[in-house]
């Protein structure tokens, strides 16, 4: 069966320092996606980058990367130069077959808080 | 302008009342799905669906009811079945499955 597993419940960085944010998958599916979203107080789900299974480069967007290990089946998300905006949930998702159609699913989120 | 729409945003009902929530994108897109989410917690799928007239139960379907009768809309009733019904739906959509999913901005239903 398909799971995210995202196991930091909340986390807490300096401003302008660089942040992970683990994330292990589980899927037999030899095609998948995986992406990550910022929820803040406000409810709004924010695409923040994707990462495809047979993508050799790890993605980049802007101060967001994904550090992809295939092998391990980890997806971190790695925000530098954190911001004070960046406090929110952070969602890690994959996109996988489950034998019929293609299915979304989320882990249960990682809560960062960044501090002046 | 493109986007999904979810309406009402607050959403107040009686116990053993059923209620709709509405989901409408003009995307263009196949795939749209409907997600619970609790306070704290992570986004938990309820129902999917990747064509007109065809859906899947997600994790939590039980208590949950769905139609997809056009590409735009994707509308979630929760029964008096759902025994704990109160809690924040979120509805999104997806070209493909390696696209980002696009996200309306949320019911927040409260069953007194």
């Amino acid at each position: 069966a398909q799971k995210i597993t995202q196991t930091q419940p909340g986390m807490f960085v300096q401003e302008k320092e660089a942040v992970t944010l683990d994330c292990t998958y589980d899927t037999s599916d030899q095609s998948y996606g995986l992406f990550w979203y910022k929820q803040p107080s406000s409810g709004e789900m924010i695409f923040l980058i994707y990462q495809g299974s047979y993508d050799e480069q790890n993605a980049t967007e802007g101060r967001y990367s994904l550090n992809f290990q295939k092998a391990r089946k980890s997806a971190n998300l790695v925000i530098s130069a954190s911001q004070l905006g960046d406090s929110a949930m952070y969602f890690c998702a994959m996109s996988a077959w489950d034998g019929a159609t293609n299915k979304l699913i989320f882990g249960t989120g990682t809560l960062l808080a960044v501090q002046p | 302008d493109g986007g999904i729409t979810q309406s009402p945003k607050y959403l107040f009902r009686k116990e053993g009342q059923n209620v709709t929530l509405s989901c409408e994108q003009n995307l263009n897109h196949d795939a749209m799905y409907w997600y619970r989410q609790d306070p704290g917690q992570g986004l938990r799928l309820i129902y999917y669906s990747q064509i007109v007239n065809d859906f899947q139960k997600g994790d939590i379907a039980e208590g949950y009811s769905v139609s997809r009768e056009k590409k735009e809309s994707f509308p979630l009733t929760v029964t008096s079945a759902q025994k704990n019904p109160t809690a924040f739906y979120l509805c999104a959509s997806s070209l493909t499955e390696n696209t980002e999913a696009f996200f309306g901005q949320g019911t927040r239903l409260t069953v007194v």
